[in-house]
């Protein structure tokens, strides 16, 4: 088992340039969470998607970000345009409806926006 | 979600029983105890869960109180690679809502 897979691990952008991150979950999984997590702020839920719909957005900071999960084996969280203040390492989660307790993390995706 | 109260840091020797203490004092009688570490650049990993049983697997044990208002993670032989912060959660585990709110965490550090 692979394990949940995220890429890329490490993203350097410019303020105002486009950032896309992918994930691939486990197979056979129900739910993807993607989460961000700062110094200043912990671990926080941005979005999670159950059987590839978005169930719960609400910790999606602005409109510039944007999360899709065009089928069941990835998911795509892009921010459009990046600002310094998005540098976080982002990570996502999956698991099985049978059991949601048990969230499987990613290795993350650190961003840095100059 | 019911709240959670942890205490920021702990340290514990090495082979010797950490306890990690969690308050849930407004927790309702659906919600369960999660417990989930993180260790140093790393997703967080899930440990263990119950709802008012004690409940042991090959990684921790859970302590819940009988009024169920707080909690106890015990790692029976701490290592070094159990240095990590560890995540005490409340939820209700149902299938509508399974997001994980995660708070600050206690920060361990196991010494030699």
């Amino acid at each position: 088992d692979a394990g949940v897979i995220q890429s890329p691990r490490h993203e350097v952008t410019e303020m105002g340039q486009e950032v896309t991150l992918r994930c691939k979950p486990i197979s056979g999984h129900d739910y993807l969470f993607w989460y961000r997590q700062t110094m200043m702020r912990g671990l926080e839920l941005l979005i999670y998607f159950n059987n590839n719909v978005p169930i719960d957005d609400s910790g999606m900071p602005e409109d510039r970000f944007s999360a899709k999960m065009p089928n069941a084996s990835f998911s795509t969280l892009k921010i459009q345009p990046s600002e310094p203040r998005d540098s976080a390492v982002y990570f996502c989660a999956s698991s099985r409806r049978t059991s949601s307790y048990e969230q499987y993390f990613g290795p993350g995706t650190r961003l840095t926006v100059t | 979600d019911a709240k959670t109260t942890q205490p920021t840091s702990m340290d514990c020797a090495e082979g010797r029983a950490a306890n990690l203490p969690c308050n849930h004092s407004t927790i309702s009688g659906n919600e369960y105890v999660y417990w989930y570490r993180q260790i140093h650049s790393q997703g967080p990993q899930y440990i263990i869960h119950g709802l008012k049983n004690n409940e042991t697997n090959e990684m921790a044990s859970l302590i819940i109180t009988e009024d169920r208002k707080s909690s106890t993670l015990i790692l029976p032989h701490a290592t070094l690679r159990d240095t990590a912060v560890y995540y005490c959660i409340v939820r209700v585990a149902v299938s509508s809502a399974s997001k994980i709110i995660f708070g600050s965490g206690t920060r361990l550090s196991i010494r030699p």
